[in-house]
């Protein structure tokens, strides 16, 4: 069945540093490939998406780039700001017969000290 | 405000006493699905519904019942609740249910059950 793999956190990192989140997904066919931000709080909200090979989702400063060769979503932004500290969810969407699927990672929570 | 809402956000019971949580959407979403999200398990789909009067099991569907008799409501029936759905809950959203969708989160509702 499909499935997603993420980096276990929590990850700690300080103000302006450097964050990759890692995701490796397990799918048949051609998914499209997700990552969610949960804030304190809050429900999840979209972060940035990618529905084909070698797309490159963007977001405020977030990047990822869809690759069937690994099968990776990896998560990265170059600058981390207090404000980013969340719960990050890779998850994919895959097209079923009548339907599809979706399936969620089981998130990496990242905090950013000042 | 494009939104999902639920209802409660907070809600401790005991075993055996019926509940309901609520969720409506004003964007005019086909699609409607129920999560739970447990630490280290990520989010796990309940029930969806492709549009009114369809349902359908997602993957913990059991000691669970939804209903979708209008397209802006999808509430989550808990027959007879027990302590291992102590959990929190997401409604969720999108706007055909096709799988390079976005999904729109409602805030959560966590429930207790004694």
């Amino acid at each position: 069945g499909d499935s997603v793999t993420q980096m276990e956190g929590p990850v700690t990192l300080s103000e302006e540093a450097f964050l990759t989140i890692n995701c490796t997904y397990t799918a048949t066919g051609y998914p499209s490939l997700f990552w969610y931000v949960q804030y304190p709080g809050e429900g999840l909200q979209l972060l940035l998406k990618a529905t084909k090979a070698d797309d490159k989702g963007s977001n405020k400063g977030f990047e990822a780039t869809y690759r069937k060769e690994t099968t990776s979503f990896h998560l990265e932004k170059g600058s981390v700001q207090v404000s980013d500290s969340a719960v990050y969810f890779c998850a994919l969407s895959r097209l079923l017969s009548n339907d599809y699927k979706l399936s969620f990672g089981a998130g990496t929570t990242v905090t950013v000290r000042a | 405000e494009a939104q999902v809402t639920q209802n409660p956000r907070y809600l401790i019971t005991v075993t055996g006493k019926k509940l309901t949580v609520t969720c409506s959407q004003n964007m005019n979403h086909e699609y409607m699905s129920w999560y739970r999200q447990d630490p280290g398990l990520g989010l796990r789909q309940i029930y969806y519904s492709m549009n009114v009067e369809v349902t359908d099991k997602g993957d913990v569907p059991e000691g669970y019942k939804v209903s979708r008799k209008e397209k802006r409501n999808f509430p989550l029936i808990l027959e007879s609740p027990s302590p291992n759905q102590t959990s929190l809950y997401f409604c969720a959203s999108s706007l055909w249910g096709a799988y390079t969708d976005t999904q729109y989160f409602g805030p959560g509702t966590r429930l207790t059950v004694l």
